[in-house]
């Protein structure tokens, strides 16, 4: 185990809802990324949050968002939600600078 | 930009070695990674490489040449749990951090017996 740890590990939405998903860090790790992982895809990076803000984002649409803090956790937020959204989230928590930064075991959801 | 290229899938026998590659194209070279990532789960880190040649880790190995912009995983004595996603990434050009990944597409490997 990493120490990441994800919620929900599975969701089922309706198209144009709104989903929260959520990230605890390892302990002492100050940096979340998050990632869009698509069946048979590699996972493409959505953003980084360090000290509370985003530190840097992929190719995604303002309608993905995304909070951390104090305490190092974070959340994803997508609105409006579209069938090409399904897919698994990925979240994976490092120390700034660092080289390995480890995975949470994911929230799978699905937009129907 | 950045580009990964490696095989979609492979398929192997129990107790042989198999190589997969992975070819990259990035605007600067911060190192590359190797995840394992089981059906269903999270990617676990395998190896980073950074400097070029191979480094060897049990019965995994990795092997890196910048000039070529080009890496392989080498495993060895292949196990049925061996059967998984194996993906290559590197970081992306925004520089600092070393975890804002490019993944590639993944090689499902098959381990048959």
């Amino acid at each position: 185990e990493t120490g990441v740890t994800q919620s929900p590990t599975h969701l089922i939405k309706t198209r144009g809802q709104q989903v929260t998903l959520r990230c605890s860090s390892q302990s002492g790790h100050n940096t979340v990324s998050w990632y869009q992982q698509a069946l048979g895809q590699g996972p493409q990076f959505i953003f980084q949050y360090y000290r509370e803000e985003e530190n840097g984002r992929g190719n995604f649409p303002p309608r993905f968002s995304g909070l951390q803090f104090p305490n190092y956790s974070s959340e994803l937020n997508v609105n409006a939600l579209e069938l090409d959204d399904s897919a698994l989230y990925l979240c994976a928590s490092s120390l700034q600078g660092e080289t390995e930064a480890f995975f949470g075991q994911g929230t799978r959801l699905t937009v129907v | 930009g950045q580009n990964i290229d490696q095989p979609t899938e492979m398929t192997a026998t129990e107790g042989a070695i198999v190589q997969i590659n992975c070819t990259y194209q990035t605007s600067g070279f911060n190192g590359l990674f190797w995840y394992q990532q089981h059906a269903g789960e999270a990617p676990t880190f395998l190896s980073y490489n950074v400097l070029d040649g191979l480094e060897e880790k049990g019965r995994f190995s990795s092997f890196l040449s910048r000039s070529k912009g080009y890496s392989y995983l080498l495993l060895k004595e292949l196990q049925m749990k061996d059967s998984a996603s194996y993906l290559c990434a590197v970081p992306t050009d925004y520089g600092g951090a070393t975890n804002k990944l490019i993944f590639g597409t993944g090689t499902l490997l098959a381990v048959q017996p």
